[in-house]
């Protein structure tokens, strides 16, 4: 069973801090990764993308992957209230993309 | 309109009805999916296709019927539904089973009660 794991949260951050959103993935052989954003009543939205390992950076977010540990986070910077959301990771290796359960963010002003 | 379109977008249903829930694209995406989104499980997928006519099972394909035979849509269907079916359905498209750099694009989803 291909998993991904993530803290549930929900992670509390006042306004301008850093957030840093964590996920596992089981599947050695997943090869692309992703975050999504996910406003509450509203569907998923592609903010990143990440393949090869190290950072990538996109204005106020930065992915991580370490395919040795398993690992890809995601960074944003600047946090604004507008970011409060359930952020969604995934994982896909030669199968459709298999989701976390979501991470809540609270962006406190 | 361009994109991903969902219908409807709530339905209540009473158990053992027929029900389906339709998902429209209009990039011509060649890979088409359903998920369900219940609290406590994310988004599971239901059904996948790679084309017309060609489909298959994800991890929660029991109680559920899909087909494709036109590129553009891909139905859900419920055969019999019950109250464990109660949950938001989205469809998504993409050019690739990865996503790759466009990763999927979902539809805005279909609140769906069973009662």
């Amino acid at each position: 069973q291909k998993e991904v794991e993530q803290n549930s949260g929900p992670l509390s951050v006042p306004e301008g801090a850093i957030a840093s959103l964590n996920c596992t993935y089981s599947d050695r052989g997943s090869q692309s990764f992703f975050w999504y954003r996910q406003y509450s009543g509203k569907s998923p939205e592609l903010i990143m993308f990440i393949y090869s390992n190290g950072d990538k950076e996109d204005g106020r977010f930065t992915a991580q992957l370490n395919k040795a540990s398993q690992y890809v986070s995601l960074l944003i910077r600047d946090s604004q209230p507008s970011d409060s959301a359930t952020y969604l990771c995934a994982a896909s290796g030669n199968t459709p993309l298999v989701f976390g359960k979501g991470t809540r963010l609270s962006v406190i002003a | 309109d361009a994109g991903i379109t969902q219908s409807p977008r709530y339905k209540i249903t009473e158990t053992g009805r027929q029900v389906t829930l339709m998902c429209h694209q209009t990039w011509s995406h060649s890979y088409m999916f359903w998920y369900r989104q219940d609290l406590g499980h994310g988004l599971r997928l239901i059904y996948y296709s790679a084309a017309a006519d060609i489909t298959d099972k994800g991890e929660v394909p029991d109680g559920y019927v899909v087909s494709r035979s036109k590129t553009e849509n891909f139905p859900l269907t419920l055969e019999s539904a019950t109250r464990s079916q109660t949950s938001v359905y989205f469809c998504a498209s993409s050019e690739s089973t990865f996503g790759r750099a466009d990763g999927y694009t979902f539809g805005s989803g279909t609140r769906l009660t069973v009662v």
